[in-house]
């Protein structure tokens, strides 16, 4: 089925392990983003990608970096885990700017930091 | 900054009874708006959205939303809940032009039988 797939779907780390959540979406979309999303917090932006080449900051970036390997793939990176970064991760895409046809998400990645 | 409320973090409902999900935003000109919903354990489902034209919008499982730009609100309404739609629900807004959606914190709804 056509749609957005992350991996891994569950994880434990321990602080101060590194780790790369992977996220692909195969319908030829130009943006893609990464949220995270706390109890009673909502979903909060992380990094986007507008379009291939081309990376930002969203709202609570520190602590991550991301990579636009190519249209279809977008990578969130941790470095260094904190137990603070214990949360259900997001990847997102949508068909251009503008945000006209909203986005389709994946299925989540749960990172829990001991 | 736009920005997004959802006054209520819990609603209970009985099974066949109304719902009504309140929204509101902040934003200078006409945004565009939807409504998620998210199962437990799952990713967000688009629900519906606004960007222009006829300000009740119609959208997916018997859901509708109407815009009132006097009160800056997107509600979410439906006649007759059914024990399925228990799940989370959040509100988003963003702007053309603008690669961002924010979010609201999210109503979670249980349906009572």
């Amino acid at each position: 089925n056509a749609g957005v797939t992350q991996t891994p779907k569950f994880q434990v780390l321990k602080t101060g392990q590194s780790m790369t959540l992977q996220c692909a979406q195969d319908m030829n979309h130009n943006s893609m983003y990464w949220y995270r999303q706390d109890p009673g917090m909502g979903l909060r932006l992380i990094y986007y990608s507008a379009s291939e080449g081309t990376t930002d900051k969203g709202e609570v970036p520190n602590g991550y970096n991301v990579s636009r390997l190519n249209k279809r793939e977008f990578s969130l990176r941790l470095e260094s885990a904190a137990p603070s970064q214990t949360s259900v991760y997001f990847c997102a895409s949508s068909t251009q700017p503008g945000q006209t046809y909203g986005y389709t998400f994946g299925s989540g990645t749960r990172l829990t930091v001991v | 900054a736009q920005s997004v409320t959802q006054p209520d973090i819990h609603i209970t409902v009985s099974e066949g009874a109304s719902l009504e999900l309140r929204c509101n935003y902040s934003y200078g000109a006409t945004p565009y708006l939807f409504w998620y919903v998210q199962s437990p354990g799952q990713g967000l489902q688009l629900l519906l959205k606004y960007f222009s034209g006829d300000t009740l919008v119609q959208g997916i499982k018997g859901f509708e939303a109407e815009f009132k730009r006097s009160q800056s609100s997107f509600n979410l309404r439906k006649p007759s809940v059914h024990w399925s739609d228990a799940a989370e629900y959040f509100c988003a807004v963003g702007d053309f032009g603008n690669e961002k959606l924010t979010f609201g914190t999210g109503t979670r709804l249980t349906i009572i039988p």
